[in-house]
Protein backbone atom coordinates (compact mmCIF):
# COMPACT_ATOMS: atom_id res chain seq x y z
CA UNK A 1 0.00 0.00 0.00
CA UNK A 2 1.73 2.89 -1.42
CA UNK A 3 1.99 5.92 0.95
CA UNK A 4 0.48 8.27 -2.34
CA UNK A 5 -2.92 6.79 -3.53
CA UNK A 6 -4.47 6.78 -7.04
CA UNK A 7 -7.99 5.39 -8.08
CA UNK A 8 -6.85 2.20 -9.78
CA UNK A 9 -8.70 2.93 -13.70
CA UNK A 10 -10.74 5.81 -15.40
CA UNK A 11 -12.42 5.91 -18.78
CA UNK A 12 -13.50 8.91 -20.70
CA UNK A 13 -14.06 9.29 -24.38
CA UNK A 14 -12.09 10.84 -27.18
CA UNK A 15 -12.21 14.55 -26.92
CA UNK A 16 -13.14 14.71 -23.43
CA UNK A 17 -11.15 16.46 -20.60
CA UNK A 18 -10.05 14.03 -17.68
CA UNK A 19 -8.45 14.49 -14.37
CA UNK A 20 -5.85 11.75 -12.67
CA UNK A 21 -5.64 12.26 -8.78
CA UNK A 22 -2.77 11.57 -6.53
CA UNK A 23 -3.31 12.34 -3.22
CA UNK A 24 -0.95 12.10 -0.59
CA UNK A 25 0.29 13.67 2.61
CA UNK A 26 2.36 16.23 4.75
CA UNK A 27 5.07 14.43 4.50
CA UNK A 28 5.43 14.06 0.63
CA UNK A 29 3.02 15.67 -2.13
CA UNK A 30 2.00 18.44 0.48
CA UNK A 31 5.91 19.97 0.70
CA UNK A 32 7.63 18.40 -2.07
CA UNK A 33 6.90 18.42 -5.84
CA UNK A 34 5.26 15.88 -8.15
CA UNK A 35 6.12 14.55 -11.18
CA UNK A 36 3.41 12.15 -14.07
CA UNK A 37 4.28 9.64 -15.75
CA UNK A 38 2.54 7.92 -19.02
CA UNK A 39 2.96 4.15 -19.62
CA UNK A 40 1.75 2.86 -22.67
CA UNK A 41 1.19 -0.81 -23.19
CA UNK A 42 4.30 -3.08 -23.38
CA UNK A 43 6.69 0.36 -23.13
CA UNK A 44 8.81 2.43 -20.75
CA UNK A 45 7.74 4.96 -18.43
CA UNK A 46 7.50 8.72 -20.27
CA UNK A 47 7.92 11.77 -18.17
CA UNK A 48 4.92 13.84 -18.41
CA UNK A 49 4.96 16.40 -15.56
CA UNK A 50 7.72 17.73 -13.38
CA UNK A 51 7.61 20.13 -10.56
CA UNK A 52 4.30 19.73 -10.69
CA UNK A 53 3.14 21.48 -13.29
CA UNK A 54 5.83 21.65 -16.00
CA UNK A 55 6.23 19.81 -18.96
CA UNK A 56 9.15 18.50 -20.92
CA UNK A 57 9.83 19.76 -24.42
CA UNK A 58 7.58 17.45 -26.81
CA UNK A 59 5.05 16.74 -24.49
CA UNK A 60 1.74 18.47 -26.17
CA UNK A 61 -0.21 20.77 -23.79
CA UNK A 62 -3.56 18.58 -23.61
CA UNK A 63 -1.16 17.84 -20.55
CA UNK A 64 -1.46 19.52 -17.27
CA UNK A 65 -0.42 19.26 -14.11
CA UNK A 66 -1.42 21.02 -10.57
CA UNK A 67 -1.06 20.24 -6.77
CA UNK A 68 -2.91 21.50 -3.99
CA UNK A 69 -2.84 20.54 0.06
CA UNK A 70 -1.48 17.29 -0.24
CA UNK A 71 -3.26 16.32 -3.86
CA UNK A 72 -2.02 16.43 -7.08
CA UNK A 73 -3.80 16.39 -10.71
CA UNK A 74 -3.14 15.43 -14.34
CA UNK A 75 -5.66 16.82 -16.58
CA UNK A 76 -5.66 15.71 -20.18
CA UNK A 77 -7.92 17.39 -22.45
CA UNK A 78 -8.93 16.58 -25.77
CA UNK A 79 -8.78 12.78 -24.75
CA UNK A 80 -7.41 11.00 -27.99
CA UNK A 81 -7.02 7.15 -28.28
CA UNK A 82 -3.47 6.86 -28.27
CA UNK A 83 -3.30 8.26 -24.47
CA UNK A 84 -4.58 4.94 -23.61
CA UNK A 85 -1.94 4.26 -21.03
CA UNK A 86 -1.18 3.66 -17.32
CA UNK A 87 -0.41 6.93 -15.47
CA UNK A 88 1.74 7.34 -12.35
CA UNK A 89 2.40 10.12 -10.02
CA UNK A 90 5.77 10.64 -7.84
CA UNK A 91 7.08 12.50 -4.97
CA UNK A 92 10.00 12.56 -2.32
CA UNK A 93 8.59 11.30 1.14
CA UNK A 94 10.73 13.50 3.81
CA UNK A 95 9.59 11.17 6.39
CA UNK A 96 10.10 7.56 4.96
CA UNK A 97 13.31 9.44 2.91
CA UNK A 98 12.31 7.93 -0.34
CA UNK A 99 10.95 8.59 -3.74
CA UNK A 100 7.08 6.86 -3.46
CA UNK A 101 5.39 6.05 -6.57
CA UNK A 102 1.03 6.25 -6.76
CA UNK A 103 -0.37 2.48 -7.63
CA UNK A 104 -1.10 3.99 -11.31
CA UNK A 105 -4.41 5.03 -12.50
CA UNK A 106 -4.76 2.69 -15.77
CA UNK A 107 -7.01 5.24 -18.02
CA UNK A 108 -9.31 3.53 -21.06
CA UNK A 109 -9.91 5.86 -23.91
CA UNK A 110 -14.21 4.21 -24.78
CA UNK B 1 18.93 13.29 -27.91
CA UNK B 2 19.65 11.76 -24.44
CA UNK B 3 19.67 7.48 -25.06
CA UNK B 4 19.31 5.64 -22.06
CA UNK B 5 20.23 1.58 -22.24
CA UNK B 6 20.38 -0.80 -19.71
CA UNK B 7 21.88 -4.35 -19.83
CA UNK B 8 22.78 -7.44 -17.31
CA UNK B 9 19.30 -8.60 -16.44
CA UNK B 10 19.49 -12.51 -16.54
CA UNK B 11 17.45 -15.55 -14.44
CA UNK B 12 19.17 -15.73 -11.14
CA UNK B 13 18.77 -18.46 -8.35
CA UNK B 14 17.25 -16.75 -4.82
CA UNK B 15 20.15 -15.56 -2.96
CA UNK B 16 22.25 -14.65 -6.02
CA UNK B 17 24.18 -11.75 -7.46
CA UNK B 18 23.62 -9.93 -10.60
CA UNK B 19 24.96 -6.23 -11.67
CA UNK B 20 22.98 -4.18 -14.29
CA UNK B 21 24.81 -1.57 -16.12
CA UNK B 22 23.33 1.58 -17.73
CA UNK B 23 24.93 3.56 -20.42
CA UNK B 24 23.62 7.13 -21.09
CA UNK B 25 24.57 9.15 -24.01
CA UNK B 26 23.97 12.20 -25.34
CA UNK B 27 24.37 14.01 -22.10
CA UNK B 28 26.61 15.77 -19.51
CA UNK B 29 26.70 12.27 -17.58
CA UNK B 30 28.60 13.56 -14.47
CA UNK B 31 26.55 16.38 -13.58
CA UNK B 32 23.27 14.48 -13.20
CA UNK B 33 21.74 12.43 -10.72
CA UNK B 34 20.79 9.00 -12.10
CA UNK B 35 18.17 6.08 -11.00
CA UNK B 36 16.82 3.05 -10.90
CA UNK B 37 13.10 1.95 -10.77
CA UNK B 38 11.95 -1.44 -10.93
CA UNK B 39 8.41 -2.67 -12.57
CA UNK B 40 7.37 -6.01 -10.71
CA UNK B 41 5.01 -8.35 -13.57
CA UNK B 42 1.70 -6.67 -13.80
CA UNK B 43 2.22 -4.22 -10.96
CA UNK B 44 3.05 -0.80 -10.56
CA UNK B 45 6.48 1.22 -10.59
CA UNK B 46 8.78 1.27 -7.54
CA UNK B 47 11.77 3.62 -6.94
CA UNK B 48 14.80 1.45 -5.89
CA UNK B 49 18.03 3.64 -5.70
CA UNK B 50 19.60 6.68 -7.05
CA UNK B 51 23.07 8.06 -7.51
CA UNK B 52 23.36 12.59 -6.93
CA UNK B 53 25.93 13.75 -9.72
CA UNK B 54 29.09 15.42 -9.04
CA UNK B 55 30.54 12.90 -6.62
CA UNK B 56 27.40 13.50 -4.66
CA UNK B 57 24.73 11.02 -2.62
CA UNK B 58 23.21 7.78 -2.92
CA UNK B 59 19.48 6.80 -2.05
CA UNK B 60 17.98 3.24 -1.56
CA UNK B 61 14.50 1.99 -0.65
CA UNK B 62 14.04 0.33 2.29
CA UNK B 63 14.13 -3.41 1.05
CA UNK B 64 17.30 -3.04 -0.86
CA UNK B 65 19.62 -1.42 2.02
CA UNK B 66 22.37 -3.55 2.59
CA UNK B 67 21.85 -6.16 -0.78
CA UNK B 68 22.17 -3.37 -3.42
CA UNK B 69 24.83 -1.11 -3.94
CA UNK B 70 24.19 1.88 -6.80
CA UNK B 71 27.33 3.10 -8.41
CA UNK B 72 28.54 5.17 -11.38
CA UNK B 73 31.77 5.09 -13.67
CA UNK B 74 31.72 8.72 -15.01
CA UNK B 75 34.35 8.26 -17.59
CA UNK B 76 32.28 5.42 -19.22
CA UNK B 77 28.67 7.62 -18.66
CA UNK B 78 27.69 4.39 -16.73
CA UNK B 79 25.24 3.75 -13.68
CA UNK B 80 25.72 0.30 -12.14
CA UNK B 81 23.35 -1.59 -9.65
CA UNK B 82 24.53 -4.46 -7.90
CA UNK B 83 22.57 -6.93 -6.54
CA UNK B 84 23.02 -9.34 -3.77
CA UNK B 85 21.01 -11.47 -1.61
CA UNK B 86 18.48 -11.48 -4.56
CA UNK B 87 15.08 -12.64 -3.05
CA UNK B 88 11.91 -13.22 -5.20
CA UNK B 89 10.10 -10.38 -4.89
CA UNK B 90 12.99 -8.62 -6.47
CA UNK B 91 11.98 -10.03 -10.01
CA UNK B 92 10.85 -7.31 -12.78
CA UNK B 93 12.25 -5.08 -15.65
CA UNK B 94 14.40 -3.12 -14.37
CA UNK B 95 14.81 0.72 -15.71
CA UNK B 96 17.38 3.38 -15.27
CA UNK B 97 16.44 6.83 -15.63
CA UNK B 98 18.41 10.30 -15.70
CA UNK B 99 17.34 12.99 -13.37
CA UNK B 100 16.65 16.66 -13.94
CA UNK B 101 19.87 17.74 -12.11
CA UNK B 102 22.90 17.02 -9.94
CA UNK B 103 21.34 16.64 -6.48
CA UNK B 104 18.64 13.91 -6.37
CA UNK B 105 17.11 15.35 -3.33
CA UNK B 106 15.95 18.36 -4.84
CA UNK B 107 15.75 17.14 -8.55
CA UNK B 108 14.14 13.56 -8.31
CA UNK B 109 12.17 13.19 -11.55
CA UNK B 110 12.89 10.42 -14.14
CA UNK B 111 13.51 12.33 -16.94
CA UNK B 112 14.59 9.78 -19.97
CA UNK B 113 13.92 6.28 -19.40
CA UNK B 114 15.34 3.53 -20.75
CA UNK B 115 13.75 0.33 -22.19
CA UNK B 116 14.99 -1.86 -18.99
CA UNK B 117 16.34 -5.08 -18.51
CA UNK B 118 14.53 -8.02 -16.72
CA UNK B 119 15.49 -9.39 -13.48
CA UNK B 120 14.24 -12.99 -13.09
CA UNK B 121 14.64 -14.71 -9.57
CA UNK B 122 13.75 -18.10 -9.39
CA UNK B 123 14.42 -21.27 -7.96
Amino acid sequence: QSVVTQAPSASATPGQRVTISCSGGSSNIGRNAVSWYQQLPGAAPRLLIYNNNERPSGVPDRFSGSRSGTSASLAISGLQSEDEADYYCASWDDSLFALVFGGGTRLTVL
Amino acid sequence: EVQVLESGGDLVHPGGSLRLSCVVSGFSFARYALSWVRQAPGKGLQWVASFSGSGGDTYYTDSVKGRFTISRDNSKSTLYLQMNSLRVDDTGVYYCATNGGAAFYYYNSMDVWGKGTAVAVSS
